[in-house]
């Protein structure tokens, strides 16, 4: 029992590169989220999924795109990445509602020169 | 607008000694209040959770409690050791969707041999 996996790691793009941020989680749940963590800033909501087939805009989901694969998969994709998206990226999941306890992933660490 | 408020931003303590986290919110309506930790390079990873009836939940060392009319919660770490050094979130949920967790940056504890 994993968890919530994510990959890669790290990252270094070029500005205007594009990428996929991959997360899977073994835990049956049915909710699913991506955050961006920044240096003196709270985790933010960029996107969620509340259930398989739906996905929905959180805090700032300007410059990214994401999907529920099934179940298990939630990707998030920069298209045109820019230097304001160097972030660590957390992807969660929790059973249901989003008040349910949130498991993290380790998080990928994203550079954008 | 929701907000979630810690302090101190930091605190270096001495092995074995106590300490006491603090968060104040503004977060309508209040549903529950998570205490996370986060080990540095690491997701977060849930502590405690207390709904509005509850004042005080514990987790080994690890001691929360909650007022509900004033709007602050405090963390109370007993007899510290080194693995406690981490960031410790403050978490908010309101009651209503699934984007409503407020986040707060965090307070970082340096626990020093």
């Amino acid at each position: 029992n994993a968890g919530v996996t994510q990959t890669p790691k790290f990252q270094v793009l070029k500005t205007g590169q594009s990428m996929t941020l991959q997360c899977a989680q073994d835990m049956n749940h049915n909710s699913m989220y991506w955050y961006r963590q920044d240096p003196g800033m709270g985790l933010r909501l960029i996107y969620y999924s509340a259930s398989e087939g739906t996905t929905d805009k959180g805090e700032v989901p300007n410059g990214y795109n994401v999907s529920r694969l099934n179940k298990r998969e939630f990707s998030l994709r920069l298209e045109s990445a820019a230097p304001s998206q160097t972030s660590v990226y957390f992807c969660a999941s929790s059973l249901d509602r989003g008040t349910d306890t949130q498991y993290f992933g380790p998080g990928t660490r994203l550079t954008v020169l | 607008k929701n907000q979630v408020e810690q302090s101190p931003q930091s605190l270096i303590i001495l092995e074995g000694k106590n300490c006491t986290l603090q968060c104040n919110y503004t977060v309508s309506p209040f549903s529950n209040l998570r205490w996370y930790k986060q080990d540095t390079g690491r997701g977060p990873v849930s502590l405690t959770i207390m709904t509005f009836s509850e004042n005080t939940k514990s987790n080994g060392r690890y001691t929360a409690t909650l007022d509900a009319d004033t709007k602050q919660s405090s963390l109370h770490i007993t007899a510290s050791q080194l693995s406690d050094s981490a960031s410790y979130i403050c978490v908010v949920s309101a009651k209503s969707g699934y984007s409503t967790l407020t986040f707060g940056k965090g307070t970082m504890l340096l626990v020093s041999p």
